[in-house]
């Protein structure tokens, strides 16, 4: 079975830019998970989605980033305007049943604001 | 305090060792427990999920729960070089949706 995929694996853009990370769970997972992974800050939720909607983005840091999940297969996270800042490594989750359930990791997009 | 606290490391074993990796967490409410391995500049691998108090055993690994002193632990035994790893405790909070808190893992290394 393919895991959870993302796109893509490595984006290199100037402050200001925008920048729209892809991901699809895994095929009959209900929930979706985006994370951002820092050294300081270590591994953070910024939204979930179930079944196409989001139902928690208190992680979100700001009104630059927003998600969106048109279809059961396809999610993506959005940065407008771009900060160095932004720089991490963002990573797509899904689980089965919900955020207490085991969750499954994309390879993730390691993002460079210059 | 910390909802997830893991000591940082690095953890040095010898091969074939047992490798011990603690957790503490603050939600007295929380009921699902993970335990998760990060090689370098990979994604998270679930390594184990704990529910009820006690120990849970699976291969070389062994998750065990402490809810009253709200303590998490994996047990690695017959430590391999390919253990080398960091180390993540997730915790789900009782608030918030029940999403999942990550401690910021526990680097181990095992030496051949």
């Amino acid at each position: 079975d393919a895991g959870v995929i993302q796109s893509p694996r490595h984006e290199v853009t100037e402050m200001g830019q925008e920048v729209t990370l892809r991901c699809k769970p895994i095929s009959g997972h209900d929930y979706l998970f985006w994370y951002r992974q820092t050294m300081m800050r270590g591994l953070e939720l910024l939204i979930y989605f179930n079944n196409n909607v989001p139902i928690d983005d208190s992680g979100m840091p700001e009104d630059r980033f927003s998600a969106k999940m048109p279809n059961a297969s396809f999610s993506t996270l959005k940065i407008q305007p771009s900060e160095p800042r932004d720089s991490a490594v963002y990573f797509c989750a899904s689980s089965l049943t919900g955020p207490k359930q085991p969750q499954h990791f994309g390879d993730g997009t390691r993002l460079s604001i210059l | 305090q910390k909802e997830v606290e893991q000591n940082s490391g690095p953890l040095s074993v010898p091969e074939g060792a047992i490798a011990s990796l603690n957790c503490t967490y603050s939600d007295r409410g929380s009921q699902s427990f993970f335990w998760y391995r990060q090689y370098s500049g990979k994604s998270p691998e679930l390594i184990m999920f704990i529910y009820s108090n006690g120990d849970k055993e699976d291969g070389r690994f062994t998750a065990q729960l402490n809810k009253a002193s709200q303590y998490v632990s994996l047990l690695i035994r017959d430590s391999q070089p390919s253990d080398s790893a960091t180390y993540l405790c997730a915790v789900n909070r009782m608030r918030s949706q029940g999403n999942l808190i990550f401690g910021k893992g526990t680097k181990l290394s095992v030496k051949p």
